[in-house]
């Protein structure tokens, strides 16, 4: 059974860091590539990064570019997301999410994400 | 960027009716569209891929229609676990999401 745990969240000032973990299990965690999405309060879904299953790309959606940083350890079956300069908009719930199963350079799913974890808050407040 | 936009905002549906929750995207992209539900506090869950492929587990109740610019979810027969809010996603370039369709009680 396929698991996503994050964690890492709290209450940060304007301008703090943060660093964001999900632990997965239940499925071979490098051969998929994850995201992270969120969720400001009361508000919709919004896909923040995406890190490739072998680690070889990051893509970031443009608000959080050059402030977030995506990352993974395979063998820890583990993902992060270092956040930076810290802005009150960046408040919501943080999500991982299973994507696209890949190997040797080759995808076997389309790009919708097939598991979320249960989500982290992060709160940037004075 | 491909912008969603669903309809209605709000769906009031009496359990045992049908539901029908509209998707458009503001570019075509094929038939790379997801549906996911998210009840209050819960993190979303995928229902549709691919526009009409229901993922593991979804009751046959769920149905996903269309292509290239225009989507639909529909759900057969409402039940009470059903009520939430439902987001349509394009993973054709890049991801978006959709705001939000909120299936509530009538």
């Amino acid at each position: 059974q396929v698991h996503l745990v994050e964690s890492g969240g709290g209450v940060v000032q304007p301008g703090g860091s943060l660093r964001l973990t999900c632990a997965a299990s239940g499925f071979t965690f490098s051969s998929y590539d994850v995201h992270w999405v969120r969720q400001a309060p009361g508000k919709g879904l919004e896909w923040v990064a995406v890190i490739w299953y072998d680690g070889s790309n990051q893509y970031y959606e443009n608000s959080v570019k050059g402030r977030f940083t995506i990352s993974r350890d395979n063998s820890g079956n583990t993902l992060y997301l270092q956040m930076n300069t810290l802005r009150a908009e960046d408040t919501a719930v943080y999500y991982c999410a299973r994507g696209r199963e890949c190997s040797g350079g080759t995808c076997y799913s389309a790009a919708y994400f097939q598991d979320w974890g249960q989500g982290t808050l992060v709160s940037i407040s004075s | 960027e491909i912008v969603m936009t669903q309809s209605p905002a709000t769906l009031s549906v009496s359990p045992g009716e049908r539901a029908t929750l509209s998707c458009r995207a503001s570019q075509s992209v094929r038939s790379n569209l997801a549906w996911y539900q998210q009840k209050p506090g819960q993190a979303p869950r995928l229902l549709i891929y691919d526009a009409t492929t229901r993922a593991t587990g979804i009751p046959a109740r769920f149905s996903g229609f269309g292509s290239g610019t225009e989507f639909t979810l529909a759900i057969s027969s409402l039940q009470s676990e059903d009520f939430a809010v439902y987001y349509c996603q394009q993973y054709y370039n890049w991801w978006t999401f959709g705001p939000g369709t909120k299936v509530d009680l009538k």
